[in-house]
């Protein structure tokens, strides 16, 4: 069975600052992992979608890698804004459902 | 190109009162999930569609929990009667590609509270 794990759980960091979100799963059978974003109260916004063949994507100031032998994903966020604060989400798509961490709650401070 | 919409965005009902959901989906998007997400938890799958049919419903509950898409397009998502542990956010996403690769969109969610 797939387990998602994101750690921490909760991250507070000084505006300007690169950071990086992590994720990791048990299973390295997958078919994708997807980032997401959600903000208080709301849906999930898709951040970057990596395909099991890809190491890494790139949207913006948003890089994802991928390492399926050691089960492991990336968000690297450079110069963090107060407008990114929100909750980060992996999912791992496996041969069955898509399987959610629960997320890593990141806080900008002005 | 519109969203996953969805709706109510909130309700607040009664224990053993009974609810409903709706959700459309991306136009075109052949694959309906629906999700449930409890305060600080990620999202858990409730049911799949392909266009009609059912992929994967293994984690609905399905004594409470009812949801049907007819047409293909359109869903709804039923809990009755409702018990207090269902309070939760319930998500719909759609995706484009009916395989394990797609990219999902998901919807704003309709929060239920339980009292």
């Amino acid at each position: 069975k797939q387990e998602v794990t994101q750690i921490p759980a909760a991250l507070s960091v000084p505006e300007g600052e690169n950071l990086v979100l992590n994720c990791s799963f048990t299973d390295s059978a997958i078919y994708n992992l997807q980032w997401f974003r959600q903000d208080p109260g709301k849906g999930l916004t898709s951040l970057l979608l990596i395909q099991s063949s890809q190491r890494e994507q790139t949207s913006g100031r948003l890089n994802a890698s991928l390492d399926k032998s050691s089960g492991r994903s990336t968000l690297y966020i450079a110069a963090s804004q107060p407008g990114d604060s929100a909750t980060y989400l992996c999912a791992v798509r496996g041969a069955q459902k898509l399987v959610f961490g629960q997320g890593t709650r990141l806080t900008i401070n002005p | 190109e519109a969203g996953v919409a969805q709706s109510p965005r909130y309700k607040i009902i009664e224990k053993r009162q009974s609810v409903a959901f709706w959700c459309n989906p991306i136009s075109g998007h052949a694959t309906l999930y629906w999700y449930q997400q409890i305060l600080g938890q990620g999202p858990k799958l409730l049911i799949q569609f392909q266009n009609n049919g059912v992929v994967d419903d293994s984690q609905l509950p399905k004594d409470r929990f009812s949801a049907e898409r007819l047409k293909g397009v359109d869903s709804t998502l039923k809990i009755q009667p409702a018990k207090l542990e269902d309070s939760a956010v319930y998500l719909c996403a759609s995706s484009l590609s009916s395989g394990l690769t797609g990219e999902l969109f998901f919807g704003e969610g309709s929060r239920l509270t339980v009292l």
